[in-house]
């Protein structure tokens, strides 16, 4: 089993760009993931997609972040444009959650994309 | 909203020896304590949980107790191995009921030193 895949690994732009960083979650889960981690913040949750909707996106910092799901096997976390403080890890992960009842379902990490901006 | 404290942030013991993090939430309604161990450039992996309806679970060398009217939890491992040595997080969750999600709220984490 691939496990929840995120790409790319490292990225380092510079302050002004434009950053899009994909998840592909395990096959078959429903509900998608995007959090933040620092060293000061912790993690942080940003958003939660739910069957490619998004449920709860009260975790993004401002407009100039954007995720999307296009499609149960795909998800794209944008900054634009980027901003020194943005520099920190994001994990995308994903879990199945069961319909018509409560999810205690664990949630699955990717391995993380470490964003570095200048 | 939700807010988990964990301590200790470091912690280090000899192999062998015991080791023992503790976390406390705010929300009552929480319902659901995972423990995540985050090894050095790998994402968090879930450990062992802990629903509220059980005041104790146990997995081979680790264990998580909970105390609902302390509002806190415990993360127990014993006879620590070198490979125990990372990064592990708390977390609380009302466990997604009535239509809500699993949103889990991390504690700011201990970083484990098991040394030979």
């Amino acid at each position: 089993d691939a496990g929840v895949i995120q790409s790319p690994r490292h990225e380092v732009t510079e302050m002004g760009q434009e950053v899009t960083l994909r998840c592909k979650p395990i096959s078959g889960h429903n509900s998608l993931f995007w959090y933040r981690q620092t060293m000061m913040r912790g993690l942080e949750l940003l958003i939660y997609f739910n069957n490619n909707v998004p449920i709860d996106d009260s975790g993004m910092p401002e407009d100039r972040f954007s995720a999307k799901m296009p499609n149960a096997s795909f998800s794209t976390l944008k900054i634009q444009p980027s901003e020194p403080r943005d520099s920190a890890v994001y994990f995308c992960a994903s879990s199945l959650r069961l319909a018509g009842g409560s999810s205690y379902n664990e949630q699955f990490f990717g391995p993380g994309t470490r964003l570095t901006v200048l | 909203g939700e807010n988990v404290e964990q301590h200790p942030s470091t912690l280090s013991v000899q192999e062998g020896d015991s080791a023992v993090i503790k976390c406390t939430y705010s929300d009552s309604a929480s319902n659901y304590f995972p423990w995540y161990k985050q090894e050095l450039g790998k994402g968090p992996q879930l450990i062992i949980d802990i629903r509220s309806n059980v005041g104790e679970k146990k997995d081979q060398r680790i264990a998580v107790t909970l105390n609902k009217t302390a509002k806190h939890f415990s993360l127990h491992i014993t006879e620590t191995q070198p490979e125990d040595s990372a990064v592990y997080f708390c977390a609380a969750s009302r466990g997604g009921g009535s239509g809500g999600y699993n949103k889990l709220i991390f504690g700011a984490g201990t970083r484990l030193a098991v040394h030979p």
